[in-house]
């Protein structure tokens, strides 16, 4: 079936490094994808995202990579700060789904050490 | 993107009762989607709920054991019945933003004794 997997479920670096975080899918039909950071007590929040016709999506301090050949995501972080520390979710959306279904990867903790 | 009021935060029940989670949206969407995020593991979607239609459950969750309501455009509930230990988890709704992201409420943290 559908799965979307991480690598690494645990990462943790000196305050400004850079952190990557990947995460593997299954689905050749996925289509979009979404970064999510989820803190302790709270719902995910939106990182970033990416649409399958793009290879690299960046935003503040966060970039995205799609490999699309091995199925491959990853997340970077530039200058890692200490409230980067969160769990990071990627989620995949495939086209095929008539409604917005997101399937999520099991998730990374980051722990940022100052 | 949409705003997102969820409640309760968190509630502990008794095994065998009921509880009720509402979503609140600030914004009318087609769609609202509840997630459970059991401890330590990733989000798992349970259903769909459209407006003036049955919810679609996922493989493994039922009407039964989850029901939703959703009266309007920007309100839904999950009631999770006849609570068991098993059943403690993050229960979350969701609505898809107009850019295609998608916005997730603060959970409901539930703990069953």
């Amino acid at each position: 079936g559908e799965s979307v997997g991480l690598h690494l479920p645990t990462l943790s670096v000196q305050e400004g490094d850079n952190s990557i975080i990947n995460c593997a899918y299954s689905n050749s039909a996925s289509d979009y994808f979404i970064w999510y950071k989820q803190e302790s007590g709270k719902g995910p929040q939106f990182i970033i995202d990416i649409r399958s016709n793009m290879d690299k999506r960046q935003g503040q301090r966060v970039t995205v990579l799609l490999n699309k050949t091995v199925k491959h995501l990853s997340l970077q972080i530039a200058a890692t700060q200490p409230g980067d520390s969160a769990v990071y979710f990627c989620a995949e959306k495939s086209s095929g789904t008539s409604y917005g279904k997101l399937t999520f990867g099991q998730g990374t903790i980051l722990t940022v050490h100052p | 993107s949409a705003v997102i009021s969820q409640k309760p935060s968190r509630d502990i029940c008794q095994r065998g009762t009921s509880l009720t989670i509402q979503c609140q949206v600030d914004s009318q969407v087609t769609m609202m989607f509840w997630y459970r995020q059991q401890p330590g593991q990733s989000l798992t979607l349970i259903a769909t709920a459209n407006q003036g239609s049955e919810a679609t459950y996922e493989s493994g969750f039922v009407i039964d054991k989850f029901p939703i309501s959703r009266p309007n455009l920007t309100f839904s509930t999950l009631t999770v019945s006849n609570m068991s230990p098993e059943d403690s988890s993050i229960y979350l709704c969701s609505v898809e933003d107009t850019g295609g992201g998608y916005t997730f409420g603060s959970g409901t943290r539930l703990t069953v004794v």
